[in-house]
C-alpha cells in the first residue's frame, strides 16, 4: 500500500513570498490533515478535511494560510505571504474516516521542510 | 490551553537496555492516547495506543502505561535496538468529535552501542 505522498520535500523562500505544498493521501482515506511542526516541537494541527469539507481549521492562520481539497482526494496548503516564523516542516496525514471507531490511526507523509529567509 | 508535555527532552540508553519515556497530559477529558515514533526526515509513525478505560497495553517490545489519577503515561521499550533511536511523541485526543490530536514536545531517544 502506497503511503501519503508530499511534495516538494524542501523549499526555501524569502519572506513575503508565497508557497504551496501538495499532498496525496492514501487511497480511500476520507480524512486528511495538515500539521505544522516547528523544530523541536510536536506537530500542531492546522486543518482537517473530511472528504472535501473542512472539519477543523481553528488553528489555521487564515490571514495568510489557505488549504483546499478539491474532489476529496489531493490537497494543497498555501502560505501567502510567508513570514520568518512559518519556517517549519509541514506534514500531511490521512486516516480512513474520523467518524468510525477503528480509524484513529493517522498515517503521516514525510513532510515538506520550509525555510523562510 | 490544551497541551501535552514530556518530562525529559533527551534520553540515552545502552543497546539492549530497557527505555522508559514519560509524558504528562493536561486535558482530563482526553480518553485516547497514542505514542508516535519519528525518525529523522520522516513523518511520525504510530507505535501503540491506549484508551482511558485501560491502564496498560502491550505490543511487540513496547508497553504503554496510563495513570489517569496523575494524568501521566509512559512508553516502555524493551531490549532497545539501534533502530529505536528517534524522537518519541505522545498525543492525546477525545474519541467523540473530530479526533484532533494534541502532540507533546517529544523525547529524543539515543541508543548507545
Amino acid at each position: 500500500e502506497a503511503g501519503v505522498a508530499q511534495s516538494p520535500r524542501y523549499k526555501i523562500i524569502e519572506k513575503r513570498q508565497s508557497v504551496a505544498f501538495w499532498c496525496n493521501p492514501i487511497s480511500g482515506h476520507a480524512t486528511l490533515y495538515w500539521y505544522q511542526q516547528i523544530l523541536g516541537q510536536g506537530p500542531k494541527l492546522l486543518i482537517q478535511f473530511q472528504n472535501n469539507g473542512v472539519v477543523d481549521d481553528s488553528q489555521l492562520p487564515k490571514d495568510r494560510f489557505s488549504a483546499e481539497r478539491l474532489k476529496g482526494v489531493d490537497s494543497t496548503l498555501k502560505i501567502q505571504p510567508a513570514k520568518l516564523e512559518d519556517s517549519a516542516v509541514y506534514l500531511c496525514a490521512s486516516s480512513l474516516n474520523h467518524r468510525t471507531v477503528l480509524t484513529y490511526e493517522q498515517y503521516f507523509g514525510p513532510g515538506t521542510r520550509l525555510t523562510v529567509t | 490551553g490544551e497541551s501535552v508535555g514530556l518530562h525529559l527532552p533527551t534520553l540515552s540508553v545502552q543497546e539492549g537496555d530497557n527505555s522508559i519515556i514519560n509524558c504528562a497530559y493536561s486535558n482530563s477529558a482526553s480518553d485516547y492516547f497514542i505514542w508516535y515514533k519519528q525518525e529523522s526526515g520522516k513523518g511520525p509513525q504510530f507505535i501503540i495506543d491506549i484508551r482511558s478505560n485501560m491502564d496498560k497495553r502491550q505490543g511487540q517490545r513496547v508497553t504503554v502505561l496510563l495513570n489517569k489519577t496523575v494524568k501521566h503515561l509512559s512508553l516502555q521499550i524493551a531490549a532497545t535496538q539501534p533502530g529505536d533511536s528517534a524522537v518519541y511523541f505522545c498525543a492525546e485526543t477525545i474519541i467523540q468529535g473530530a479526533q484532533k490530536l494534541v502532540f507533546g514536545q517529544g523525547t529524543r531517544l539515543t541508543i548507545n552501542p
